[in-house]
């Protein structure tokens, strides 16, 4: 079965720091890029940041540059985005998504989320 | 604001036509494949299809997509409950070096 399940969500200071993982089983990490996309409380979809399939090359939204570290282990099967300095405004659902090879950016594989609220 | 501009609402009763638009520029949909996804209440988005003959298995026929220029629509054939959801178009945009979505539309069944 195809799943990519995160974790490392959680309560958090203005100004703190999370690390999200996503482990991803039942399809091939290493051909995929990955991205994060993030979906405020009760509002839309948000792309956060993309990797390519070896790590080589990464990208992020005007938003969070500077901030949050998107990474990969292929061989732990495993995405990361570090997120640090975070705002009140980061706080979301943050999901993992598998983008297939030459797909022009369909996110075909979806987690299920994680909870990242900012709060004092 | 979002990048993509889509009606935040569409409604119909079981078995109407609904079309949803998104409406975009030259940097997003006029030069790249549109994505779109439903996101049902509580759950995480998933992709239905794109404009690259790209289409999730699973997902019925009644759904549909085209585009043309600067703007892509999702149609639904002989809507059903089950089809209430959210849905979103994306794209990758060349200007601002990112993927975009649409704002989202939520589509009710009456």
């Amino acid at each position: 079965e195809v799943q990519m399940l995160e974790s490392g969500g959680g309560l958090v200071q203005p100004g703190g720091s999370l690390r999200l993982s996503c482990a991803a089983s039942g399809f091939t990490l290493s051909s995929y890029w990955m991205h994060w996309v993030r979906q405020p409380p009760g509002k839309g979809l948000v792309w956060v940041s993309r990797i390519n399939s070896d790590g080589s090359s990464t990208s992020y939204a005007d938003s969070v540059k500077g901030r949050f570290t998107i990474s990969r282990d292929n061989s732990k099967k495993t995405l990361y985005l570090q997120l640090n300095n975070l705002r009140v405004e980061d706080t979301a659902v943050y999901y993992c998504v598998g983008d297939p090879p030459q797909s022009g950016y369909a996110f075909a594989i979806w987690g299920q989320g994680t909870m990242v609220n900012v709060s004092s | 604001q979002s990048v993509l501009t889509q009606p935040p609402s569409a409604s119909g009763t079981p078995g109407q036509r609904v079309t949803i638009s998104c409406s975009g520029g030259t940097s997003n949909i006029g030069r790249h494949a549109v994505n779109w996804y439903q996101q049902v209440p509580g759950t995480a988005p998933k992709f239905l299809m794109n404009n690259n003959n790209q289409r999730s298995s699973g997902v019925p026929d009644r759904f549909s997509d085209s585009s043309s220029g600067t703007s892509a629509s999702l149609a639904i054939n002989g809507l059903q409950s089950e089809d209430e959801a959210h849905y979103y178009c994306a794209a990758w945009d060349d200007r601002l070096n990112a993927v975009v979505f649409g704002g989202g539309t939520k589509v009710t069944v009456l």
